[in-house]
């Protein structure tokens, strides 16, 4: 069972605007950045926001990340098809010394 | 350029013993701020995180393995092994070595090794 916790899956049309959310607590998300991971099929994950909303270079500006006491969210605007991916949320958890990561949400292009 | 590799057996026995190296290059691990990390991916499941080794050699693993995981470095081979006790089946999945981005606090794996699958099975 994940500490974070992500909706299983999320939907969009071409060009919608679709979130995923993070919950966690005190200990994780509430006292430390968030990180957000997208992973293909059959495919290492990569980073795609570090420290809650920071994007590395080579992501496109259409990711964007945010974080707000206990929760986190990821924003995906003009939604492609190649957006079609597993994403995870991760965070350090200072009671368990720890990262920890959501279970994932698989997101799908209608 | 930063890249990692993980290497190892794709096929362990139950009560075997696991070991995974990680060999990396682009950077060193001795250098301030730099760590290595094992992670797992269960098939279907979610990212599992096993424990990192930092660049003073202090090593922090995930509490339900703490008793049969160990993870070692070679600094002179750019490497960093994994060692996973009394193999089960449930521990079947992807092995991925990762970096954490260094000079910040975020803990976030900015490069990851392909991952390589272990099946433990009989």
């Amino acid at each position: 069972q994940s500490v974070l916790t992500q909706p299983p899956s999320a939907s969009g049309t071409p060009g919608q605007r679709v979130t995923i959310s993070c919950s966690g607590s005190s200990s994780n998300i509430g006292s430390n950045t968030v990180n957000w991971y997208q992973q293909f099929p059959g495919t290492a994950p990569k980073l795609l926001i570090y420290s809650s909303n920071q994007r590395p270079s080579g992501v496109p500006d259409r990711f964007s990340g945010s974080r707000s006491g206990t929760s986190a969210s990821l924003a995906l605007s003009g939604l492609r098809s190649e957006d079609e991916a597993d994403y995870y949320c991760g965070a350090w958890d200072d009671n368990l010394n720890g990262v920890i990561f959501g279970g994932g949400t698989k997101l799908t292009v209608l | 350029q930063v890249t990692l590799r993980e290497s190892g057996p794709t096929l362990v026995k139950p009560t075997q013993t696991l070991t995974l190296t990680c060999t990396f290059s682009g950077f060193s691990l001795t250098t301030s701020g730099m760590t290595v990390n094992w992670i797992r991916q269960s098939p279907g499941k979610a990212l599992e995180w096993l424990g990192l080794i930092d660049w003073d050699g202090d090593k922090k693993y995930t509490t339900s393995m703490k008793t049969r995981l160990t993870i070692s470095r070679d600094t002179s081979k750019n490497q960093v092994v994994l060692t996973l006790t009394n193999m089960d089946p449930v521990d079947t999945g992807t092995y991925y070595c990762a970096r954490i981005r260094p000079y910040d606090s975020s803990n976030a794996f900015d490069f990851w090794g392909l991952g390589t699958m272990v099946t433990v099975s009989s």
